[in-house]
């Protein structure tokens, strides 16, 4: 199977919380990665967290971390139509990224 | 900080012809550069690592000969596509990590390239 797993798709409303997850295989990677893109561009980087914490916030974003079952998650509070993007997660492994399928967050007004 | 820039943001060209692409750290020096390759709807492909002043590392099933990649100084990483086919039209991203600060080796990301081979 993919070595990162996200669920494809998350439709919300606007001023609702976005919860996005992420599962991954290499419990030896350092730094996680919540990556976002907008149609026709890059990747931005939003957060990322270190594999020895547990939580980090953000201004909107919050990460939570469960590395005993290798899962991410990403909490977006007040959600906004420029929200609404595709979210990568990635981990580390020997100095390269690897990247889930990407979440297609939806956000309707 | 950490920009990087993508040089052209989009390209149409005829089949046959090579193709450059240019990925800039505007704001930092990378020692290690990626190149990604995008097809619609999908995740991004890693098609090789590439370290100033030294040859690319490739990805298992990526053609060094087509995907020709030249890292001649620590801000500039060129990726040129030969003999292009209408099959290799897609979105090509760079990234550069920048060698020093609390994010470990963060990768940056240029806001693409989008190639269109006719």
């Amino acid at each position: 199977g993919e070595d990162v797993e996200q669920s494809l798709f998350l439709s919300v409303r606007e001023g609702d919380s976005s919860v996005i997850n992420c599962t991954y295989t290499d419990s030896s990677s350092t730094y996680l990665y919540w990556y976002k893109q907008e149609p026709g561009a890059g990747l931005q980087l939003l957060t990322y967290i270190f594999s020895n914490m547990d939580m980090k916030q953000d201004q909107r974003l919050t990460v939570l971390l469960n590395k005993k079952d290798k899962h991410l998650s990403l909490r977006i509070a007040d959600t906004q139509t420029g929200d609404s993007a595709i979210y990568f997660c990635a981990e580390t492994k020997g100095g390269k990224l690897i990247f889930g399928q990407g979440t297609e967050l939806s956000v309707k007004p | 900080g950490a920009v990087v820039s993508q040089h052209p943001s989009w390209v149409i060209c005829k089949s046959g012809t090579s193709v450059k692409i240019e990925c800039r750290s505007l704001d930092f020096q990378a020692t290690t550069m990626f190149w990604y390759r995008q097809f619609p709807k999908q995740s991004l492909m890693l098609m090789a690592t590439s370290n100033e002043g030294s040859k690319a590392t490739y990805e298992q099933g990526v053609e060094k000969d087509k995907f020709l990649i030249n890292h001649a100084s620590l801000t500039l990483s060129t990726l040129t596509v030969t003999s292009a086919h209408p099959e290799d039209s897609s979105f090509y991203i760079c990234s550069a990590t920048e060698p020093t600060g609390n994010s470990g080796e963060t990768q940056y990301f240029g806001p693409g390239t989008r190639l269109l081979v006719l």
